[in-house]
């Protein structure tokens, strides 16, 4: 699976959006993108995953660039709620394993 | 319909002791994954079950193994306790194996003292 990065941290303010990067510069065709959070002392919860086209589910949009090599996580209006570790994880969706990294842990301040 | 459940939520052992953690998958999925997390890191993967037989397995000394019952439920056990062995251990279930979206437990809190 290809390895990805993300910034260790960031803030955001409540109400506004938050836009997540990460990057999968050697991202084969058949590997999807996949987001994952996880609140304090709680197990990852699944937010979304793409290929190669926008996504938009009820909690939030995925960007992939054209190229496949980044890609933006985006909370459209960030609650306190949404304060936690995300993950980018890039994986075959044959794959038995998701390959997690140090995430970024996103804070979201009143 | 109840989510992944995981027991114990927290326990504690000595070095060299034995420990078995258990984890019930969400209705009707098949696939069991176990998942270790050291504090301040992402979880690592150690198992993958499907229908009682193993689909993957992490980089993970012997002394960890794993099995599914015929209800899906699944046992992951580890010999031999080291401190290091000390974090969170979670299960995620799916209906197949490389699905979409995994549901994780809350897991269980082991320390090895």
């Amino acid at each position: 699976d290809a390895k990805t990065t993300q910034p260790p941290s960031m803030d955001c303010a409540e109400g506004r959006a938050a836009n997540l990067p990460c990057n999968h510069s050697t991202i084969s065709g058949n590997e999807y993108v996949y987001w994952y959070r996880q609140i304090h002392s709680q197990g990852p919860q699944y937010i979304i995953h793409g290929l190669k086209n926008n996504e938009t589910n009820e909690m939030a949009s995925l960007i992939i660039t054209e190229d496949r090599k980044s890609s933006t996580l985006i909370l459209p209006h960030a609650t306190l709620r949404d304060t936690a570790v995300y993950y980018c994880i890039v994986k075959e969706t044959s794959g038995s394993r998701l390959t997690f990294g140090e995430g970024t842990q996103l804070t979201v301040n009143p | 319909d109840a989510g992944v459940t995981q027991s114990p939520t927290h326990l504690i052992k000595t070095r060299g002791q034995q420990v078995t953690l258990r984890c019930s998958p969400i209705s009707g999925h098949k696939s069991v994954s176990w998942y270790q997390q050291v504090l301040g890191q992402g979880p690592q993967f150690i198992f993958q079950y499907y229908e009682k037989e193993e689909r993957g397995r992490g980089n993970f000394p012997d002394r960890f193994s794993a099995r599914q019952f015929p209800n899906y439920s699944s046992e992951l056990n580890v010999n031999a306790l080291l401190l290091g062995d000390s974090a969170l251990y979670l299960c995620a279930s799916s209906d197949r194996v490389g699905d979409y979206g995994y549901t994780f437990g809350s897991g269980t809190r082991l320390t090895v003292v």
